[in-house]
């Protein structure tokens, strides 16, 4: 079984709807992460979670808003979605050990279309 | 501005020959340094790294060089393997804290048989 799991893989929605992508870890990881690819680009950070209490807004968190429900659950949400959404979500998790050499692991990802 | 920069979107490599990969940053603060690889339908997954206080890692057929003073650095692959064809990312991270890595907008290696 996948350690990061995301739900849904693919979405396709339209302009104005709110949209939930859920993220699972299974490595009994601290800090959790979400990132956003465009085509021919890099990851970029949407928002970040030190724990459960710590929610920290990464280089383009407009438009988001997230969730840490548990240990193990971080949701990015889409109040109202908007064509300039549509990019490959990405959920990562890192122990949290404070030390530089902490690596992130990243789920599958999440395929979003706003139409 | 882009802090991490992959100049090359592409690179075509025989099998068994060497691949390179370079990668080029602007921001001083970057303490630690990663490379990524993502096939197709799957999230990156982690290959290799190097701390700012080295020059060297070395994994199996995987070698990172850093030249901290030309803000460079460089993934080799020896010998390149079918395996290998991916998209390769370029991550830095600054030290002291979990804000995140920056990454480079990636490398797609071909391996040809």
């Amino acid at each position: 079984d996948a350690d990061v799991t995301q739900t849904p893989r693919n979405r396709i929605t339209k302009t104005g709807k709110r949209i939930m992508l859920e993220c699972s870890q299974t490595k009994g990881h601290d800090r959790m992460y979400w990132y956003r690819q465009d085509p021919g680009l890099g990851l970029q950070l949407i928002y970040y979670s030190f724990d459960v209490k710590d929610i920290n807004k990464g280089e383009i968190s407009d438009g988001y808003s997230v969730s840490r429900q548990a240990q193990a659950k971080f949701s990015l949400s889409l109040e109202s979605a908007i064509p300039n959404q549509t990019a490959l979500y990405f959920c990562a998790t890192s122990k949290g050990s404070g030390a530089l050499t902490d690596t992130q692991y990243f789920g599958p990802g999440t395929r979003l279309t706003v139409l | 501005d882009q802090q991490v920069k992959q100049n090359s979107p592409s690179l075509s490599v025989q099998e068994g020959r060497i691949s390179i990969l370079n990668c080029d940053y602007t921001n001083s603060m970057f303490d630690y340094f990663l490379w990524y690889k993502k096939y197709p339908a799957e999230g990156p997954t982690f290959l290799i790294s190097i701390s700012s206080i080295k020059d060297k890692n070395e994994d199996g057929r995987f070698t990172v060089f850093l030249n901290k003073s030309a803000k460079h650095l460089s993934l080799h692959i020896v010998p390149s393997q079918p395996g290998d064809s991916a998209v390769y990312f370029c991550a830095a991270k600054r030290g002291g804290g979990a804000d995140g890595l920056t990454f480079g907008k990636g490398t797609h290696l071909i391996i040809q048989p």
